[in-house]
């Protein structure tokens, strides 16, 4: 079966940095995306990797290891405002999305 | 008025209600989802429309009924549900092209739906 796997919950603190790992097992692979969702709001893209290496995009960042199946998502200097669930997708060979049950970030003062 | 909006936000409903789910998105895309988002679970493809029409349907029971009257708007109808289906549901859209799937998703804010 197909299937993505990421932490229920972390906690991190202000002005820190934090990683979110998401590691998957899917029928091909044709591309990881990471989404936001803040607590009784719409989930938003944050980003998309279809090769390997890193990808950064201001505080954010999101790396790639397909030989690994695992990709991060990396926060920078955290702020109380990115306390929010963190949701990992994976495009598979049917270019269906397979999700994971998303992490829930805490950040603590 | 931008991007994706679901309405109502919140539905309470006995089990022998009718209700509907609506959806509209402002963006010009030629896809739409209706998703079923429950606590500490992946997100679940209900329905998929393309082109306006249904091309995924993930043995959704009957009790959930899709109409996508246009490229712009869509329905989750419900009729006799149970306690386990209340939840967010989550209706996106999307630009998507042949052979390559959906790219972006834009999500709503949801429906939160509570079954008594």
């Amino acid at each position: 079966g197909q299937n993505i796997d990421q932490p229920t919950e972390m906690t991190a603190t202000e002005g820190a940095i934090v990683q979110i790992n998401c590691t998957y097992q899917t029928s091909g692979f044709n591309g990881l995306f990471w989404y936001q969702q803040h607590a009784g709001e719409a989930p938003t893209f944050l980003s998309y990797n279809v090769l390997d290496g890193l990808e950064e995009k201001g505080r954010f960042s999101s790396f790639l290891s397909r030989s690994k199946g695992y990709s991060y998502l990396l926060l920078k200097e955290l702020q109380m405002k990115d306390s929010a669930s963190y949701l990992c997708a994976v495009k598979d060979s049917n270019y269906q999305l397979i999700w994971g049950a998303g992490t829930k970030l805490i950040i603590k003062p | 008025e931008t991007g994706v909006t679901q309405t109502p936000r919140h539905l309470v409903m006995g089990m022998t209600n009718k209700k509907s789910l609506k959806c509209e998105q402002h963006l010009g895309h030629n896809a739409m989802y209706w998703y079923k988002q429950s606590a500490k679970k992946p997100l679940e493809l209900m329905f998929v429309y393309n082109f306006k029409e249904q091309t995924e349907n993930n043995s959704v029971p009957s009790r959930f009924s899709p109409e996508c009257p246009n490229s712009s708007h869509l329905f989750l109808h419900l009729h006799t549900l149970q306690p386990e289906d209340s939840a967010l549901y989550l209706c996106a859209s999307s630009q998507e092209e042949e052979g390559s799937g959906a790219n972006v998703l834009t999500f709503g804010a949801g429906s939160r739906l509570t079954v008594l």
